[in-house]
């Protein structure tokens, strides 16, 4: 069964400053893998994805991902944080495609200081 | 592109009456569409999920008679909760996925408050 494991429930970090949300999954193939951004109040938004190819994946508002098999990772980063970035990041795994279930991960709530 | 709206964004009843929520795909045809519920500071927690033209499939654990899909077009599921009981009271968010199947994509939500 796959699994996803977002070790990081809160983290604070200070506007401006770099940011890195970690990802672990557990899947016995290739893995989908997805990021997600949640605002109060709101459904999921798609950060970025990675299916194949670049293991190095770019998504929107800056973001990007690296995929490193070796380690079953799927890190979320971000060089410079904006206090709009304040939000909860789910990272989450899916089989050969997004159609079938998705496995989420706990989710990490990212707080932003001025 | 790949909008999927939720209506109503928040809904209040009285214990014992059902409650729909709509979930539908602005700009593209879903194929299949799925039905999550999630508590307060918590993570996803898949439901259901359904093909159009065809019943839905339940996680374990969810009362197919307490809460209803229907999937009837393509760009269209609804959700009700019937005879809703306070314990019923969540956020429930819906995703949609189009023929590629490649990506979900979510809807807003529906707080649901059952008195």
């Amino acid at each position: 069964a796959q699994s996803v494991t977002q070790p990081d429930i809160h983290i604070t970090v200070s506007e401006g400053a770099s940011l890195e949300l970690r990802c672990n999954y557990s899947y016995g193939a290739t893995p989908y893998l997805f990021w997600y951004v949640q605002s109060p109040g709101q459904g999921l938004q798609l950060l970025l994805k990675y299916f194949s190819g670049d293991t190095l994946v770019q998504g929107i508002k800056g973001f990007e991902a690296e995929f490193k098999r070796s380690q079953s990772s799927f890190n979320l980063r971000k060089p410079s944080v904006h206090w709009s970035d304040a939000a909860e990041y789910f990272c989450a795994v899916g089989a050969s495609n997004a159609g079938n279930m998705l496995t989420f991960g706990g989710g990490t709530r990212l707080m932003v200081k001025p | 592109g790949a909008v999927v709206s939720q209506h109503p964004s928040w809904v209040i009843c009285k214990s014992g009456t059902s409650v729909k929520i709509e979930c539908r795909s602005l700009d593209f045809q879903a194929t299949t569409m799925f039905w999550y519920r999630q508590f307060p500071k918590q993570s996803l927690m898949l439901m259901a999920t359904s093909n159009e033209g065809s019943k839905a499939t339940y996680e374990q654990g969810v009362e197919k008679d307490k809460f209803l899909i229907n999937h009837a077009s393509l760009t269209l599921s609804t959700l009700t909760v019937t005879s809703a009981h306070p314990e019923d009271s969540s956020f429930y968010i819906c995703s949609a996925s189009d023929v590629n199947q490649e990506t979900q994509y979510f809807g807003p939500g529906t707080r649901l408050l059952v008195l």
